[in-house]
């Protein structure tokens, strides 16, 4: 099993553009997370899905969206992008339903905002 | 709010020092307690969980609801645990996204 895997490793796109990233969890993981990681800082939560449903969503601006699909990979979209979105995006995978479950993460992807 | 705090951003001890990173935590109710590591060029991966009361790598984490923290320690510390470390608790109940501090980089000298 190869873990979570993310795409692309790194991506860097103009203010104003649009952008989309992927996660693909582990097998038999029906939760994937997404979280943003500016640079000093630790991960901050954005959204949560379990079975194609958001379960959870942080305190980001709705430029920020997200999905799963039925294989349970995730995409996670930003619009409009600004400089100050420039961050590691890391995606996370557990399995749902289970107290004190351990989040697996991906090794991310660089965003850089120019 | 659930808030977690890590006071230190480098922590910096000779190797065969003792190490303790600092870990204090604000949550309403019974938290569950997790310390998270990335060592260089590598994914960001649990250490160990305060449920679990287990020693991983010689960390040990005790959790203390009467000063609300969450501090890891190490007897001995070695050249291999340098690494960033943070501590993390979940925004709610069960299966749920976690907050995490900002982190503490462990440099262990030798």
């Amino acid at each position: 099993d190869a873990g979570v895997t993310q795409s692309p490793t790194h991506l860097i796109k103009t203010r104003g553009q649009h952008v989309t990233l992927r996660c693909s969890p582990i097998s038999g993981h029906k939760s994937v997370s997404w979280y943003q990681q500016v640079l000093g800082q630790g991960p901050q939560f954005i959204f949560q899905y379990y079975e194609k449903e958001e379960r959870g969503r942080g305190n980001f601006p709705d430029r920020f969206s997200a999905r799963q699909f039925p294989n349970y990979s995730s995409e996670l979209n930003v619009n409009a992008l600004l400089l100050g979105d420039s961050a590691l995006y890391l995606c996370a995978s557990s399995l749902m339903g289970r107290a004190n479950t351990e989040a697996f993460f991906g090794q991310g992807t660089r965003l850089t905002v120019v | 709010a659930q808030r977690v705090t890590q006071p230190e951003k480098l922590l910096s001890v000779f190797k065969g020092a003792p190490v303790e990173l600092k870990c204090n935590y604000s949550y309403s109710g019974s938290p569950e307690l997790f310390w998270y590591v990335q060592y260089s060029r590598q994914r960001l991966q649990l250490l160990l969980r305060h449920i679990s009361r287990e020693s991983i790598k010689g960390f040990t984490a005790d959790l203390n609801k009467g000063e609300t923290s969450f501090h890891l320690k190490k007897p001995f510390a070695q050249e291999e645990d340098s690494a960033m470390y943070y501590c993390a608790l979940p925004l709610g109940l069960g299966n749920t996204p976690l907050v995490f501090g900002k982190g503490t980089r462990l440099s262990v000298i030798a």
